[in-house]
């Protein structure tokens, strides 16, 4: 079973502070992606990334950076973190794409004052 | 509008009854994957059924693409069950883009 390692699990912060959430898979996976999740919805897809030091832009990208420093690590960057950032964020990583089962962390739980 | 429509929004059962969740498409389909979230958060892929008829189990996955809709059978509903299920659509081929629908809440009751 491929395993997805985020961390922090939870993480409380006030406006304009400065916060990342670090994600780690151990199987080599190509595909790393970060997506978002607000109460009562379903996920939307943040950054992701093919391999190490490639950045793809996913659908709300604004006022995220994002970083993949190995073929491991993959990083979410909130630079002046908002309350509209307030949120469950998961990280997940897969072989490839369609077909390829998509593996998710456990998730970080996001609280901007 | 919303690409991905689930519903319904929330189901409850009797342990025994069985579930059918629907997941509807606005946008052309390259790929439908099932994903069931506990309700602790964590999500676990069921299914990736771009077309045609899968089973695992107690589970079907049925997409139609020409009437863009995919469903979910879950037979002899277990109270392990209850948590969200998740459908997906990737845009373009082998883009890695999802676009979730906002879920189904099944509640299993004993």
């Amino acid at each position: 079973e491929a395993a997805v390692t985020q961390s922090p699990r939870n993480k409380v912060t006030v406006t304009g502070g400065n916060v990342t959430l670090s994600c780690r898979q151990t199987n080599s996976h190509n595909y790393m992606y970060w997506y978002r999740q607000d109460t009562g919805h379903g996920l939307r897809l943040i950054h992701y990334s093919y391999g190490a030091g490639n950045l793809q832009i996913g659908d709300v990208p604004d006022g995220y950076k994002a970083t993949r420093t190995t073929q491991e690590d993959f990083f979410l960057l909130l630079e002046l973190a908002s309350p509209s950032q307030t949120s469950l964020y998961f990280c997940a990583s897969s072989v490839g794409t369609g077909e390829n089962t998509l593996y998710f962390g456990a998730g970080t739980r996001l609280s901007v004052l | 509008g919303q690409q991905v429509q689930q519903s319904p929004a929330s189901l409850v059962l009797q342990e025994g009854e069985n579930a059918e969740l629907q997941c509807n498409f606005s946008t052309s389909l390259n790929s439908m994957q099932w994903f069931y979230q506990r309700p602790g958060g964590s999500l676990v892929s069921l299914f990736y059924n771009p077309s045609g008829t899968k089973h695992s189990g107690r589970l079907t996955s049925t997409t139609v693409i020409k009437e863009r809709r995919s469903s979910l059978h879950i037979s002899s509903s277990q109270t392990t069950d209850s948590g969200t299920y998740l459908c997906a659509l990737e845009r373009g081929t082998n883009t890695g883009k999802l676009t979730f629908g906002d879920g189904t809440v099944l509640t299993v009751k004993p």
